[in-house]
């Protein structure tokens, strides 16, 4: 079965310093895998995917995302944290079936972040 | 371009009463639909999903029902709520090429 493990639940950096969240997945074929991000009270946003091709894909905000197949990993990186990037992160597998995609999502990451 | 809207933004509604919660995509047709919800410091749980009018699934046994009366509009229901289905209600929507997710804005339906 399908399922994704951030181990960190919460995570607190300072502003200006690098970020790496890390997402474990369980998949059985090749995964479609996704970042999204939450502010509070709010919907959830794409920041990145992964399908096939270059292993480093690159995303909104400065966020990128490294697939490594010998992993199961799929952790998000950004070099330089801004204040507004505080948030709940998730990472998610998808698997195509039938005509729909069915996203299965890790618990999430909160990031703090320090002045 | 595609936009998803959900509503209400905000609920409380006293236990046994019922529940109505309203989904509707615009600038795609025969989008899948999505009912997920996110307990407090949880992820999210897939409740429901549907890949074409009056094709529902559901993921999980609950209190809860889910339709989809239109190609674009996905309606999830109850007629009697719990205590326990107090949670953040999302809707997202995906097409049958990129298979990426866009979310609505949520529903906070607290039972009181």
């Amino acid at each position: 079965a399908q399922s994704v493990t951030q181990p960190d639940i919460h995570i607190t950096v300072s502003e200006g310093a690098s970020l790496e969240l890390r997402c474990n997945y369980s998949y059985g074929a090749t995964p479609y895998l996704f970042w999204y991000v939450q502010s509070p009270g709010q919907g959830l946003q794409l920041l990145l995917k992964y399908f096939s091709g270059d292993t480093l894909v690159q995303g909104i905000k400065g966020f990128e995302a490294e697939f490594k197949r010998s992993q199961s990993s799929f952790n998000l990186r950004k070099p330089s944290v801004h204040w507004s990037d505080a948030a709940e992160y998730f990472c998610a597998v998808g698997a195509v079936s039938g005509g729909y995609n069915k996203l299965i999502f890790g618990a999430g990451t909160r990031l703090a972040v320090h002045p | 371009s595609q936009t998803i809207h959900q509503w209400p933004a905000t609920l409380v509604q006293p236990v046994g009463s019922p529940l109505s919660l309203e989904c509707t995509v615009e600038g795609t047709s025969n989008p899948n639909l999505y009912w997920y919800r996110q307990a407090a410091g949880r992820g999210l749980q897939l409740l429901f999903y549907s890949i074409g009018i009056d094709q529902i699934s559901s993921e999980v046994p609950q209190n809860l029902s889910a339709s989809r009366p239109q190609d674009r509009q996905f309606i999830l229901s109850s007629k009697k709520l719990l205590l326990s289905d107090s949670g953040f209600y999302l809707c997202a929507w995906s097409d049958r090429l990129t298979y990426g997710y866009t979310f609505g804005s949520g529903t906070r339906l607290t039972v009181v």
